[in-house]
């Protein structure tokens, strides 16, 4: 049990759609970020947010969007879905102090989206 | 941050100690050698790291040679609930970055 929540569990969108995925972090973690993984393959850095603010991205385009709330919340927001957008996404948070000692990162199960 | 390379899949005896090792050539000064293992359908369960030094938990041995080019991890007493993929990951310090870079991992198989 990592304290990291995520809903839905699973979805089906229709192409072209828009998609909604929440996670609440663990308590007191200020560091949330979202991958995501397509069966048989590793998890993908999408982005990450500290403090509300987007502060690094991987390979995905702007489509994949994102929010952090006061409350270290966050949701990851996917427009114009693709059939290749069919993954497990997933969540992770973490404390950062302002000096990197090498956090914990703590994963949710993840959200399983199949788009149609 | 640098890359690792892992053997794609290892077999270990239930109640013998499993040694999954890691290579990282590249890993610089600042960066943090991280283990994940990962279940199917199940998100990436944290299991240790490390910088420098040896690091043991209620998990897992985490051991990283002293030029730190390569590491191995330790589960003493391998069960069958330890069947998984298991991620050996580098990621730079600084920033609070979460970027972690999976790989495709090693497939750990506990044989009864």
């Amino acid at each position: 049990e990592t304290g990291v929540t995520q809903s839905p569990t699973h979805l089906i969108k229709t192409r072209g759609q828009q998609v909604t995925l929440r996670c609440s972090s663990q308590s007191g973690h200020n560091t949330v970020s979202w991958y995501q993984q397509a069966l048989g393959q590793g998890p993908q850095f999408i982005f990450q947010y500290y403090r509300e603010e987007e502060n690094g991205r991987g390979n995905f385009p702007p489509r994949f969007s994102g929010l952090q709330f006061p409350n270290y919340s966050s949701e990851l927001n996917v427009n114009a879905l693709e059939l290749d957008d069919s993954a497990l996404y997933l969540c992770a948070s973490s404390l950062y102090r302002g000096v990197d000692t090498g956090n914990t990162i703590y994963f949710g199960e993840g959200s399983w989206l199949t788009v149609v | 941050d640098a890359k690792t390379t892992q053997p794609p899949s290892m077999d270990c005896a239930e109640g013998r100690a499993a040694n999954l090792p890691c290579n990282h050539s590249t890993i610089s000064g600042n960066e943090y050698v991280y283990w994940y293992r990962q279940i199917h359908s199940q998100g990436p369960q944290y299991i240790i790291h490390g910088l420098k030094n040896n690091e043991t938990n209620e998990m897992a041995s985490l051991i990283i040679t002293e030029d730190r080019k390569s590491s191995t991890l330790i589960l003493p007493h391998a069960t069958l609930r330890d069947t998984a993929v298991y991620y050996c990951i580098v990621r730079a310090g600084g920033g609070g970055a979460n970027n972690l870079f999976f790989g495709t991992g090693t497939r750990l198989t506990v044989i009864p």
